[in-house]
């Protein structure tokens, strides 16, 4: 049981380049998120999936674009990717609240960085 | 969901209770106070959660006032390992219907000392 992995771990990127974070789950759960955290501060959520075939914004959704076409994995997309997107990438699963427990399951995360 | 408040750093003697406080005065009837923590790069984990009465598991003890305004996160005895942030995180439940995602603040950063 592998649980939350990403792909890559590390990745260097020009500006105006694009390219896709993969996140998968092996634990079955419906919701899926994508969070991104720049230094000294907490994550920000970017889009998250309550379900296969659907997506909702976040916080800061500007820039990025995402896929949930098979249950376990959630695609997070750079199109044109910016200086600004510079950080640190971390995608989480959790199955439906029950009795107040909402506990997401985060992956190691990805470090990009735009130059 | 309502806003917390945390001191930016806490630190605390190894093998000693580490307490780590957490305001949240706006917080409402149907609100939950969750806690996580992340220790250097890595994911966030989940540590325990709350809605009125106190709580404890493996891990950690949450004591929530009576008038819910603020918490307490205990660390029983806290080891050099407990070091990372702690961040509390107030998160109305949603039921069976969906959820969207955690706010994080700044949290919390506990450094256990030898």
């Amino acid at each position: 049981n592998a649980g939350v992995t990403q792909t890559p771990k590390f990745r260097v990127l020009k500006t105006g380049q694009s390219m896709t974070l993969l996140c998968a789950q092996d634990m079955n759960h419906e919701y899926m998120y994508w969070y991104r955290q720049d230094p000294g501060m907490g994550l920000r959520l970017i889009h998250y999936s309550v379900g296969e075939g659907t997506t909702a914004k976040g916080e800061v959704p500007d820039g990025y674009n995402v896929s949930r076409l098979k249950k376990q994995n959630f695609l997070l997309g750079l199109e044109s990717a910016a200086p600004s997107q510079t950080s640190v990438y971390f995608c989480a699963s959790s199955p439906p609240s029950s009795g107040g427990m909402d506990e997401q399951f985060f992956g190691p995360g990805t470090r990009l960085t735009v130059l | 969901d309502a806003k917390t408040t945390q001191p930016p750093s806490m630190d605390c003697a190894e093998g000693r209770a580490a307490n780590l406080p957490c305001n949240h005065s706006t917080i409402s009837g149907n609100e939950y106070v969750y806690w996580y923590r992340q220790i250097h790069s890595q994911g966030p984990q989940y540590i325990i959660h709350g809605l009125k009465n106190n709580e404890t598991n493996e891990m950690a003890s949450l004591i929530i006032t009576e008038d819910r305004k603020s918490s307490t996160l205990i660390l029983p005895h806290a080891t050099l390992r407990d070091t990372a942030v702690y961040y509390c995180i107030v998160r109305r439940f949603f039921g069976g219907g969906g959820a969207d995602g955690l706010t994080f603040g700044k949290g919390t950063h506990l450094i256990i000392q030898p």
